[in-house]
């Protein structure tokens, strides 16, 4: 089946750029998802890309595809303090069902 | 207002008593499933329904029930809940005609067993 990690940590300074990285391991996963989860909150969709794009620019945020490496990242231009939060990187597998790296906590320090 | 409802929110109790945590949606989505959320495991699976009277194991289903007798309401039992069962569950819906799969998170149970 799918198997999707991602670093747990991540401190960045206001103002910085972020870069959350995420590999998966199903060469077939045709959606792969950015979510975030503020403390106390569900998760939140941010952005995905479908598999045959390389890049998607939305706002702050770029996501970036290697399909040959399977590796997915999510860029965050001018890091706010209100960007604190756990990000959650997800896949779908050949079925259509999603499976969650184990999320990266982004701590933003002014 | 589209939104996936889940109670309660927080729940304490005692190990063997049984308990339901509710989940609704208003969207009209045909797919619900559960998650469970550990620190430094992200988000599992318990179980998952394609539609009413459809439903079927994910990744974690053990010591786990659901039910689907409306499109709207996907509750989650537990029978008899253990200290193991200690967690952060999310109910969530997605709809077949959707492109992307995109899934719509309630805002979680916070669950403790003692």
């Amino acid at each position: 089946g799918e198997d999707v990690e991602q670093s747990l940590f991540l401190s960045v300074r206001e103002g910085d750029s972020s870069v959350i990285n995420c590999t998966y391991t199903d060469s077939s996963s045709t959606y792969l998802y950015w979510y975030k989860q503020e403390p106390g909150a569900g998760l939140q969709l941010l952005t995905y890309i479908f598999s045959n794009m390389d890049m998607k620019q939305d706002q702050r945020l770029t996501v970036l595809l290697n399909k040959k490496d399977k590796h997915l990242s999510l860029r965050i231009a001018d890091t706010q303090t209100g960007d604190s939060a756990i990000y959650f990187c997800a896949a779908t597998d050949s079925w259509g069902k999603l499976q969650f790296g184990a999320g990266t906590q982004v701590v933003v320090t002014p | 207002e589209a939104q996936v409802t889940q109670n309660p929110r927080y729940l304490i109790t005692v190990t063997g008593k049984k308990l339901t945590v509710t989940c609704s949606q208003n969207m009209n989505h045909e797919y619900m499933s559960w998650y469970r959320q550990d620190p430094g495991l992200g988000l599992r699976q318990i179980y998952y329904s394609m539609n009413v009277e459809v439903t079927d194991k994910g990744d974690v289903p053990e010591g786990y029930k659901v039910s689907r007798k409306e499109k709207r309401n996907f509750p989650l039992i537990l029978e008899s809940p253990s200290p193991n069962q200690t967690s952060l569950y999310f109910c969530a819906s997605s709809s077949a005609s959707s492109s992307s799969y995109e899934q719509y998170f309630g805002p979680g149970t916070r669950l403790t067993v003692t």
